[in-house]
Parts: C-alpha cells; sequence; structure tokens
C-alpha cells in the first residue's frame, strides 16, 4: 500500500463543474503539498498545509489531520485548469522538500 | 514571485556520456535544494537532498558516485548523471526552499527530460 493515495486518477469535467481532488495519508507528517503539473512537466506549489482550510482564487484545500485525509476542490472548473494534481507529503521531522508524492490525477476540463 | 530556473529542458545523449542539469534559484537564496525524478507513469521520488558547502544526503538507492550533485553557491545546485544508460532515461526536477523552517514553499524548476540513446 502507498503511503500517499490519490483518487480520482483520472478526472474529466465540464467547465464550470465543482471538482474535488482526495487524498490520504499513512503516515506522521508535518505539511501537506497540493501540487500542479504542467503537461510539460514543470511543478506550480498551489498549497502547503498542516491543518483546517486554505483558499486562493477558485481552489480550496482542506485537510483533516485525525483522519489524514485533504481533499482539493476546484470552484468554476475551466479548460486551463486541465493538469495532474499531486498530493505530497512531509514526514514529521523532515525538511519541507522531503516529500513523499502520490500518483497524481489527471484533470481534464472540457469546453 | 520565486522563480526557481533548470536547464537544459530537454537533452539526449548517448550512453556512456555524462550531462548536467543545472538548477538555479533567481531572486533569493536557497540553502537547500531537492532532486526528484519521475520514470514514466510514475510517482515523483525524492533523490537527494543538497546542502550549500556541504555534500549531498541521498536517497536510499541512488547512487551517490552515478549521480553526482554540487551546490556550491546559494543559488546554484547542479546534478551530474555519470556514464548514462538507457535506464537512467528519466524526468528530473529540482525544488528549492528559500527559507528553512516549516511555512517555507517549495518552489520548483520546470523539469530535464533525459532520454539516453
Amino acid at each position: 500500500k502507498n503511503e500517499v493515495e490519490q483518487s480520482p486518477q483520472n478526472l474529466t469535467a465540464q467547465e464550470g463543474e465543482f471538482i474535488t481532488i482526495n487524498c490520504s495519508y499513512s503516515v506522521g507528517i508535518s505539511a501537506l503539498h497540493w501540487l500542479q503539473q504542467h503537461p510539460g512537466g514543470g511543478i506550480v506549489s498551489l498549497f502547503m498545509l498542516s491543518s483546517g482550510k486554505k483558499k486562493h482564487g477558485r481552489l480550496i484545500a482542506t485537510i483533516n489531520i485525525q483522519e489524514k485525509h485533504s481533499s482539493l476542490h476546484i470552484t468554476a472548473s475551466h479548460p486551463r485548469d486541465s493538469a495532474v494534481y499531486i498530493c505530497a507529503v512531509t514526514l514529521w521531522g523532515g525538511s519541507q522538500g522531503n516529500l513523499i508524492f502520490g500518483k497524481g490525477t489527471k484533470l481534464s476540463v472540457k469546453p | 514571485g520565486a522563480v526557481v530556473s533548470q536547464h537544459p529542458s530537454r537533452v539526449i545523449c548517448k550512453s556512456g556520456t555524462s550531462v548536467k542539469i543545472e538548477c538555479r534559484s533567481l531572486d533569493f537564496q536557497a540553502t537547500t535544494m531537492f532532486w526528484y525524478r519521475q520514470f514514466p507513469k510514475q510517482s515523483l521520488m525524492l533523490m537527494a537532498t543538497s546542502n550549500e558547502g556541504s555534500k549531498a544526503t541521498y536517497e536510499q538507492g541512488v547512487e551517490k558516485d552515478k549521480f553526482l550533485i554540487n551546490h556550491a553557491s546559494l543559488t546554484l545546485s547542479t546534478l551530474t548523471v555519470t556514464s548514462a544508460h538507457p535506464e537512467d532515461s528519466s524526468f528530473y526536477i529540482c525544488s528549492a526552499v528559500d527559507r528553512v523552517g516549516s511555512s517555507s514553499p517549495l518552489h520548483f524548476g520546470n523539469g530535464t527530460r533525459l532520454t539516453v540513446t
């Protein structure tokens, strides 16, 4: 069993739909990251969170430490949101970039 | 915002040659940089942690003599794949932290796609 599990693996949505991507982990962490990987491979850090909820524009990330679960929500999705979304965790006591990654969720938003 | 530049973005080399990949922090000083690789259809995996002025820390299973890491300045870390083989073909990407501390964000480069023929 992977230490970081994401679902779904693939997701197709119509423009405007509300999207949720889930992440579960089985290790003790100091932070959880949501990353966006573009088709060329480049990665953008969307959120780093250790508790509660964060919002940036149309993106919302939540984490439940007790349940070891996090969700990434995209409101009013747009074709430019199409990318691979990756959940990654920093192990407790580790440095920020010492990450364990999920396999990613490939999102395709159709116009 | 903070930018990390990685070069080259794509390289094709012959088996047995060496390839150097550069990771630069453009507008901040990075005492720590991280190198990852991603094989097709697999998760990213941390290869090594690069600390300015000291030896890199390699993850289990990563050969330090094959993947040479140099972090000679606060803005530049290099990864050299020595005597490359086709099985080293992969996507390599770096990240950097501008401040040591639990709230410091990670900044990623755009990655390097290496193909060894």
